[in-house]
C-alpha cells in the first residue's frame, strides 16, 4: 500500500521567515494530497490540499507544490506567525483508498 | 463546520478489560474512520466505514473491532485491552468519495491501558 514519508520531524523558523515541509509518497496512482494542522493539545484540522491534475495551489500564505515525477509534495508557509506553530501532517490517497499520513513535522516559529 | 464528537476524552483501562470508544458526527457524512496517533508513527488507520452497517479493516486492525450502527455513530471496541493499545485515538468523518475528501476530526480520546 501507499507509504507517505515526512522528512523533517522538527523545523524552527524565525517569525516572518518562510517554512517548507516536504513529503514523499510511493504509489504513482496517488491523486489527492491534503495537509492537516494540529495545534498543541488539540485535534487535527484541514488546511490545504492539492489534486494530481495541478502542480501548485495557493491559499493566502500557504502554497502546496506537487512534483509527480519525483513523487514529492511540499507545504510552503510565507511570513510565518506564532500561530503557525503546530504539527503539520501530510497525507496521500488514490481512488478507492483511504488517506495515509506522514509522521508529522513540528513547526516552531520563534520571535 | 463539520462536527465530530468523541467520548470519553480520557480513559484508563486495565489489561484484559473491554473498552469502547464512541464517535458521533452530525454532518451526514458517509465515511467514518478511526485512527490512532503515536509519536514516530503519525496517524495510522485502524478501521473505517462507508455507511451504516459497514466496517472495513485499515492498516492496523488487529486487536480492534468496529461498529457502525447508524450514519451518525461509529464505535471502536477493544475486547481485551493491552498496554500496547495505550494511545490517542481520533475519529474522523468525510464525504462520499473514499479518497479525495477533506477529513473532519474529533477531539481525540486518550486511552491508557495499565
Amino acid at each position: 500500500g501507499e507509504k507517505v514519508e515526512q522528512h523533517e520531524s522538527t523545523l524552527s523558523v524565525r517569525e516572518g521567515d518562510s517554512a517548507v515541509i516536504n513529503c514523499t509518497y510511493t504509489d504513482t496512482a496517488s491523486s489527492y494530497f491534503p495537509w492537516y494542522k494540529q495545534e498543541a493539545g488539540k485535534s487535527l484540522h484541514f488546511v490545504i490540499d492539492i489534486r494530481s491534475n495541478v502542480d501548485r495551489k495557493q491559499s493566502q500564505r500557504l502554497t502546496v507544490l506537487l512534483d509527480k515525477k519525483a513523487k514529492r509534495f511540499s507545504l510552503h508557509i510565507t511570513a510565518t506567525q506564532p500561530e503557525d506553530s503546530a504539527i503539520y501532517f501530510c497525507a496521500a490517497s488514490y481512488s478507492g483508498t483511504y488517506q495515509r499520513f506522514g509522521t508529522g513535522t513540528k513547526l516552531q516559529v520563534v520571535p | 463546520e463539520a462536527a465530530v464528537t468523541q467520548s470519553p476524552r480520557n480513559k484508563v483501562a486495565v489489561t484484559g478489560g473491554k473498552v469502547t470508544l464512541s464517535c458521533n458526527q452530525t454532518n451526514n457524512h458517509n465515511n467514518m474512520y478511526w485512527y490512532r496517533q503515536d509519536t514516530g508513527h503519525g496517524l495510522r488507520l485502524i478501521h473505517y466505514s462507508y455507511g451504516a452497517g459497514s466496517t472495513e479493516k485499515g492498516d492496523i486492525p488487529d486487536g480492534y473491532k468496529a461498529s457502525r450502527p447508524s450514519q451518525e455513530n461509529f464505535s471502536l471496541i477493544l475486547e481485551l485491552a493491552t498496554p500496547s493499545q495505550t494511545s490517542v485515538y481520533f475519529c474522523a468523518s468525510g464525504g462520499t468519495g473514499v479518497s479525495a475528501e477533506t477529513l473532519y476530526f474529533g477531539s481525540g480520546t486518550r486511552l491508557t491501558v495499565l
